[in-house]
Parts: C-alpha cells; structure tokens; sequence
C-alpha cells in the first residue's frame, strides 16, 4: 500500500462551480499536511497547509484534514481558469521529507 | 527576488552516462531537497542537505548522489543511468527553520534517458 493515495484521473469542470479533491493516506505518523498547485513545466507551489486535524480556509480555497479516517480534502469555490493546474497533496511527519500523491490535473472551462 | 535556480532545463543522456544537475537555491535558504517526478506520478524525495551534509535520504539507490556547498547551492549526480531515471527532477530549498512550509521548488530538470 502507498503511503499517499490521490486518485489521478483528470477533473474537468465548468468556470464557477466547485472542485474538490482529496487524498487517502496509510501512515498514521503524519502531522503536517499540504496541497501544492503545479502549472504545466514548472515546479509545485505550496497552495495551503494544516497541521493535525481541521479546516483551514484562504480565500477560494478550504482545506480539511481528518487524521481519524486518514483523510484529507481541497475545496476550491468559484473555479476560474486560472486554477487550470495538477493539483498535489503532500504530508510529513516533520521529518523533513514530503510524501506527494500522484496528483489531479483540474480543467476549468470558461 | 530570484527564486530557485536549476541548470539545466532539460537533459538527454545515454543509458549508463553519468549526469550531474545543478540548484541554486533561493536567497535566505539554507536547505536543499531534491525529488524525482517521474510522468504522471507525485514527486519522490530523494535527499535533503543542510551544512553541507545529507541530512535525510529517501528510497533511492546509492547511484544517486549530491553535495551541497559553502553558498548553499547543491548538485545531484546519478551514475550508470537506467532507462528509469528519466524524469523530472525538482530542487527545493527552505529557509532556517521553516522547512517544510519555506519550501520553494524550481521548475527542475527534464532529464531523459535513451
């Protein structure tokens, strides 16, 4: 079994609506969890993180961290075209080194 | 604010050449990780360094090697290439004390084995 789990099949969806996305993990030891946003040839870019259990909200986007059911969820509300990118889950237990999942490429259609 | 630097973007390379790739990292940071992002999957760590030394490796053969120097910048070298090793390869650097959440990624080097 894989540390992370992020179903990778691509998400289309039309401008405005909402995007959720989200992520299994097998290791309980994680604390530190993260969503980063990855645009065609460039490297990820930290988009939100929690610590622990919770929600956290910025702007448009919602993160949510269930660590009972290993669980973790991106929301995005009013999708723009902008937010046309893979989007990566991450977590760590603070030893340094981040597990990613594979990743879900969002198409916002205008 | 120039932020992380790799050299260089993209790469091809014959199976067993030896490869060495090159990270500046951002201004302020201390601390380099690289990872390896094969198509189509999430990036893999492959190492961190910190006062010029490996702090923590992850599941990588002993083929893939780095260093970091006296100005922070780092470079990684594989050796005897593999069909395999053909990826993406991101550099991260991290400012003191904020490890995980500092991270900044470069946009890597496509490195393609033939």
């Amino acid at each position: 079994q894989k540390e992370v789990e992020q179903d990778p099949g691509p998400l289309s969806v039309p401008e405005g609506a909402i995007v959720s996305l989200n992520c299994t993990y097998s290791n309980s030891a994680f604390q530190y969890f993260m969503w980063y946003r990855q645009y065609s040839r460039k490297g990820p870019e930290l988009l939100m993180y929690t610590y622990s259990s919770g929600n956290k909200e910025d702007g448009r986007f919602t993160a949510q961290v269930d660590k009972s059911s290993k669980y973790i969820s991106l929301f995005i509300r009013d999708s723009q075209p902008s937010d046309s990118a893979t989007y990566l889950c991450a977590m760590s237990e603070f030893n340094n080194r981040l597990a990613f999942g594979k990743g879900n490429q969002v198409v916002v259609i205008p | 604010d120039a932020g992380v630097t790799q050299s260089p973007t993209h790469l091809i390379k014959t199976r067993g050449q030896q490869v060495t790739l090159r990270c500046s990292p951002k201004s302020g940071h201390d601390t380099v990780s690289w990872y390896q992002q094969a198509l189509g999957q999430g990036p893999q760590f492959i190492f961190q360094y910190y006062e010029e030394e490996e702090r923590q490796r992850g599941n990588f053969p002993d083929r893939f090697s780095g260093h970091q120097f006296p100005n922070y910048s780092s470079e990684l070298n594989v050796n005897a290439l593999l069909l395999g090793d053909s990826a993406l390869y991101l550099c991260a650097s991290s400012p003191p004390g904020q490890v995980l959440y500092g991270y900044t990624f470069g946009s890597g080097t496509r490195l393609t084995v033939v």
